[in-house]
């Protein structure tokens, strides 16, 4: 099966700063790639997804870029604000694996006023 | 506008008595998910339906089930719940086809056991 992994597990930035977290996935079928941040007690949502087809993708603040040959896409989030700070998972997605969502290990994000 | 529903919101039960968690969706969607979370953890996939074909992780302890009578609802069942599955449940759903923006999740239900 799929496995993943993202670094940094926890990341600290002074707001206004930029926040980088990396996802490794070892599934070369995967073809499809999401970003989601969970707040506190809150459900997962989906801010950021890139297909296999595409490179780079940006989105007001949030960015992510896909290297499909080393088998990793990067969440870029800059200008960081106090609201950015909650838990963010990677989660590729494979055909060749069902149809399923392989969640990483999460990054706790903390953005300091 | 809830578009993939839980009930209820938190459920207690107590160690070894049954108990049913509920996800109700209005997308149609063919695909509906269970996952578990517990504190600090990423989500787990339990089992997924893609229409009336059930899907069973490897790892899913005998003790979870799922039903899903109708295109809309589908149930989690926990047979004899111990004090290890104190967690949060999600529910999802999604079409179903690859690269599709739409895996949603419900707002989840937060079990206790006592």
């Amino acid at each position: 099966g799929e496995n993943v992994e993202q670094h940094p597990s926890t990341l600290s930035v002074q707001e206004g700063d930029s926040a980088v977290i990396k996802c490794t996935y070892s599934d070369s079928a995967s073809n499809y790639f999401p970003w989601y941040k969970q707040e506190l007690g809150k459900r997962p949502q989906l801010i950021i997804d890139i297909r296999s087809n595409v490179g780079e993708k940006k989105d007001q603040r949030i960015a992510v870029t896909l290297n499909k040959t080393a088998k990793h896409f990067s969440l870029h989030i800059t200008e960081t604000q106090p609201e950015d700070s909650a838990v963010y998972f990677c989660a590729p997605k494979s055909g060749a694996a069902g149809n399923k969502l392989t969640f990483g290990g999460g990054t706790r994000v903390l953005v300091k006023p | 506008d809830a578009m993939v529903i839980q009930n209820p919101r938190y459920q207690v039960t107590q160690f070894g008595k049954p108990v049913t968690l509920s996800c109700s969706q209005t997308l149609n969607h063919n695909v509906m998910y269970w996952y578990q979370q517990k504190s600090s953890q990423a989500p787990k996939l339990l089992f997924h339906y893609y229409d009336k074909d059930f899907n069973n992780e490897a790892d899913t302890p005998d003790n979870f089930q799922s039903r899903r009578p109708n295109t809309s609802f589908c149930f989690l069942d926990i047979r004899s719940p111990g004090l290890g599955d104190a967690a949060m449940y999600l529910c999802a759903t999604s079409r179903g086809s690859i690269g599709e923006k739409d895996e949603l999740f419900g707002q989840g239900t937060r079990l206790t056991v006592v």
